[in-house]
């Protein structure tokens, strides 16, 4: 089993609905971040969690410490979301990132 | 991706020859790491260095190696390029996470 499980695998939606992407984790973590891979393009970081909720205009990602879940939002979707977003931990005492396997959003006009 | 700067963008290379990619960073971070990323396997970590003058073995070190002679420069060298390092390169830099660089397309022939 993975450290870092990500569902969905694939997710398509048409423009201007409301995205959720999933993120489990197994180990006690320090920091939890959200990637974003546009195709043929550089990795992008969108937040980087300990705790809480953070917001970046339409995106908001949410961690829950006790139960080692994060979620990434994306309100009022569209094509331009298109991207691979990755989910990512640093575990405690680990000077390594272990990362999800990603999901593929696809937004449809 | 402000503040990581990888070079070059992209290279092609024969067989058996050498070449350094370079990362810099200018955010003081001290952590710094290398991956490749290959369709359909995701980021491996090639190696990493927690601080100047360190370096450690990640998931995939064979057939490169590394220095990091100053905290803002990260080098991944390749001594006698092989096809099978055809990839993706990633360098990234924390203090807790990742902010990564726009990436190094390089081809083997």
């Amino acid at each position: 089993k993975n450290e870092v499980e990500q569902s969905p695998q694939n997710l398509t939606a048409q423009e201007g609905e409301f995205i959720t992407i999933n993120c489990s984790y197994s180990v006690g973590i320090s920091a939890l971040h959200w990637l974003q891979q546009h195709p043929g393009g550089g990795i992008v970081s969108l937040f980087m969690l300990s705790s809480g909720k953070k917001k970046h205009g339409r995106l908001i990602a949410t961690i829950n410490i006790q139960e080692k879940h994060s979620s990434l939002h994306i309100t009022a979707s569209h094509p331009r979301d298109s991207a691979v977003y990755i989910c990512a931990v640093m575990s405690f005492g680990n000077e390594k990132l272990t990362f999800g396997t990603g999901t593929r959003l696809t937004i449809i006009p | 991706n402000a503040g990581v700067t990888q070079t070059p963008k992209f290279r092609v290379l024969k067989t058996g020859q050498s070449m350094t990619l370079l990362c810099a960073q200018d955010m003081n971070h001290e952590y710094m790491y290398w991956y490749r990323q290959d369709p359909g396997m995701g980021l491996r970590l090639i190696h990493y260095s927690v601080g100047e003058g360190t370096t450690a073995k990640g998931e995939v070190p064979d057939g490169y190696n590394v220095s990091r002679l100053k905290k803002q420069n990260f080098l991944l060298g390749l001594e006698s390029a092989a096809p099978s390092q055809t990839s993706v390169y990633f360098c990234a830099s924390t203090s807790q996470g990742g902010t990564f660089g726009s990436g190094t397309r390089l081809t083997v022939v």
